[in-house]
């Protein structure tokens, strides 16, 4: 099992580029999330998904758009990346239930 | 909905003494409480965990106690290792979410002199 992964692991964008992060779970779950960590900072849920076809906004969804592909990958857009978003990208999945997220490896994004 | 604080921001002890991280929730529903530890450059990865029918757990080193009645957890790390230099994130869900969202703490930075 690779359990969650993400791809790119790092990418320099410049104000106004467009791209897309993308991430893959092997483990059956349903739950898969996006969260942003800014240095020093906590976990910032941008947006979720709590199953194949839903999607919901989270604490920061502002200037971000995701979809929900199938159970096994969710993507997230930036469709005009500015630089307030350079940040380290973690995806994360849930079985279901009271029970623990799993956290990817991440993705270093930098906007210039 | 559910906020969650934690305690201190800052933590170092030394090598073989004890950490205690402290985290208050304000959601009584709340049912589930996960920590993680993050290793610099690193993911945020699950290193021990509790559910509101317990008061209690423990895994060789570490932790967690829960106070219901107070709303507030804690991790307790005894005999520590320079390993346990990292950044923890204490986090709670709550079924008046579905337990969809973690709601996690700002993050205690633990080091642990040699």
């Amino acid at each position: 099992n690779a359990g969650v992964t993400q791809t790119p692991k790092f990418q320099v964008l410049k104000t106004g580029q467009s791209m897309t992060l993308q991430c893959a779970q092997d483990m059956n779950h349903n739950s898969m999330y996006w969260y942003r960590q800014d240095p020093g900072m906590g976990l910032r849920l941008i947006y979720y998904s709590a199953s194949e076809g839903t999607t919901d906004k989270g604490e920061v969804p502002n200037g971000y758009n995701v979809s929900r592909l199938n159970k096994r990958e969710f993507s997230l857009r930036l469709e005009s990346a500015a630089p307030s978003q350079t940040s380290v990208y973690f995806c994360a999945s849930r079985a279901g239930g009271p029970d623990t997220q799993y956290f990817g490896p991440g993705t270093r994004l930098t906007v210039l | 909905g559910e906020n969650v604080e934690q305690h201190p921001s800052t933590l170092s002890v030394q090598e073989g003494d004890s950490a205690v991280i402290k985290c208050t929730y304000s959601d009584s529903a709340s049912n589930y409480f996960p920590w993680y530890k993050q290793e610099l450059g690193k993911r945020p990865q699950l290193i021990i965990d509790i559910r509101s029918n317990v008061g209690e757990k423990k895994d060789q080193r570490i932790a967690v106690t829960l106070n219901k009645t107070a709303k507030h957890f804690s991790l307790h790390i005894t005999e520590t290792q320079p390993e346990d230099s990292a950044v923890y994130f204490c986090a709670a869900s709550s079924p008046n979410a579905g337990n969809e969202k973690l709601t996690f703490g700002t993050g205690t930075r633990l080091t642990i002199i040699p």
